[in-house]
């Protein structure tokens, strides 16, 4: 069973800071970190799907990096708005496993 | 709407039932999932199925019984539940790519109350 570990557990910040998390998990047979949007009463939606060791993806104001040999991605949120607010979760592709998640990182935005 | 269907989204169910839950996703993905989220704790996968192949199912006990008569529709059948099985239950798809780049694609999830 992998280990995938996420922090913080949960996070509040002013509409207008910038954020970021971070997701850490096992290098070795590493194939793949997904990232995912989770809205109460809402269904997981995926952000990012990345796989090359220094990756950096971007979607509006959220951005994304990877670090394979360390094994850890972070995840960025510049400006962050009240719509912001969710759980954010990030999932391990390894070798020999499925797809694993870490406990998410809940982020609430205040106005 | 993310294509993913599950209902019902609410059930209560006696320890003595037999329920099914069910899950339809019109995406023309090759995989679906079956995953448990209970409270304070990251989201578990239960059952895997690829090309209507189980491929993992990660020491469910049987008291959960998958299904998946074709590659949109996918079942989990409750029997004998206890507790401690309450949570939400998620099913997702995917285009299986063999490397896990295929982006999982989640229902609304069905939460599930054991009395």
């Amino acid at each position: 069973i992998l280990n995938v570990e996420q922090s913080p557990q949960s996070l509040h910040v002013q509409e207008g800071d910038s954020t970021n998390f971070t997701c850490s998990f096992p290098s070795s047979n590493f194939y793949a970190l997904h990232w995912y949007r989770w809205e109460t009463a809402k269904s997981p939606e995926a952000l990012f799907v990345m796989t090359l060791n220094g990756d950096e993806k971007k979607k509006g104001r959220i951005s994304a990096t990877l670090n394979t040999k360390e094994g850890y991605s972070y995840l960025y949120i510049k400006g962050s708005q009240p719509e912001d607010s969710a759980t954010y979760l990030c999932a391990s592709y390894n070798a020999g496993n499925m797809l694993t998640f870490g406990g998410g990182t809940r982020l609430m935005v205040k106005p | 709407e993310t294509g993913v269907t599950q209902t019902p989204r609410h059930l209560v169910m006696g320890m003595t039932n037999k329920k099914s839950l069910k899950c339809e996703q019109h995406l023309g993905h090759n995989a679906m999932y079956w995953y448990k989220q209970s409270a304070k704790k990251p989201l578990e996968l239960m059952f895997v199925y690829s090309l209507e192949e189980r491929v993992e199912n990660n020491s469910v006990p049987s008291r959960f019984s998958p299904e998946c008569p074709n590659s949109s529709h996918l079942f989990l059948h409750l029997h004998t539940l206890q507790p401690e099985d309450s949570a939400l239950y998620l099913c997702a798809s995917s285009q299986a790519t063999g490397a896990g780049t295929g982006e999982l694609f989640f229902g609304e999830g069905s939460r599930l109350t054991v009395l």
